[in-house]
């Protein structure tokens, strides 16, 4: 079974452009997560879809960042234009349908993007 | 904002010792969950524990959850070099659908 599957795994812009990643998630998997991982750090959530919806967009910078799960399937996470800060490894996860009232599982997570900006 | 917190920040052990890490979070969670991460790579799911469990074993890891304490720990048993990587726990607060990571401990085996 294949996993998450990202791209592109390495990006370099100058800072002002534009900039796009790309995320399958595992089949049959209606929750999708984008996280942002710093340097050092671990991730910091910025966008969970439950199929096509949005239900936590809280921690997305809404001025320069967006996103879209077209179909509930694939998704694009987009900067523009991008800053030096957003340096950065953007990582795509996905979990299947909660089962019970246990809290949600396992997440799967993609090798993720590295982004660098100059 | 990050829920949980481990300790050490950075550990450096001898092939074949045992690592402990230590995560301490703040609110009250349906569960926790560890992952690693070996460098440039994604995280990997290692093992879940839910708040009504105190200890889950899987192969070589142990991990342990006091509630009272708000603490869990990761043991690694006979470590190999093949487990140097970044550890993290993982919180989700109560019906908050949020999985909430920690900034991790990063481990060395040395051979």
């Amino acid at each position: 079974e294949a996993g998450v599957v990202q791209s592109p795994r390495y990006k370099i812009i100058e800072k002002k452009q534009p900039v796009a990643f790309w995320c399958n998630p595992i089949s049959g998997h209606n929750t999708l997560y984008w996280y942002l991982q710093n340097l050092g750090q671990g991730p910091e959530l910025l966008i969970r879809y439950e199929n096509e919806e949005a239900v936590d967009d809280s921690q997305l910078p809404k001025d320069r960042f967006s996103a879209e799960r077209l179909k509930g399937v694939d998704s694009t996470l987009k900067i523009q234009p991008a800053e030096l800060g957003d340096s950065a490894v953007y990582l795509c996860a996905s979990s299947p349908p909660v089962v019970g009232t246990g809290g949600f599982g396992e997440l799967f997570f993609g090798e993720g993007s590295r982004l660098t900006v100059l | 904002s990050q829920q949980g917190e481990e300790d050490p920040q950075a550990l450096s052990i001898q092939e074949g010792e045992n690592a402990t890490m230590n995560c301490s979070y703040k609110t009250s969670i349906n569960n926790l969950q560890w992952y690693r991460q070996n460098s440039g790579r994604g995280l990997v799911h290692l093992i879940l524990i839910r708040s009504n469990e105190r200890e889950k074993h899987s192969g070589r890891l142990r991990v342990t959850l006091d509630t009272s304490k708000k603490s869990s720990s990761l043991l690694i048993t006979a470590s190999r070099a093949a487990d140097t990587a970044s550890y993290f726990c993982a919180t989700e607060r109560d019906s908050s659908y949020k999985l909430i990571f920690g900034s991790g401990t990063r481990l060395l085996v040395r051979p």
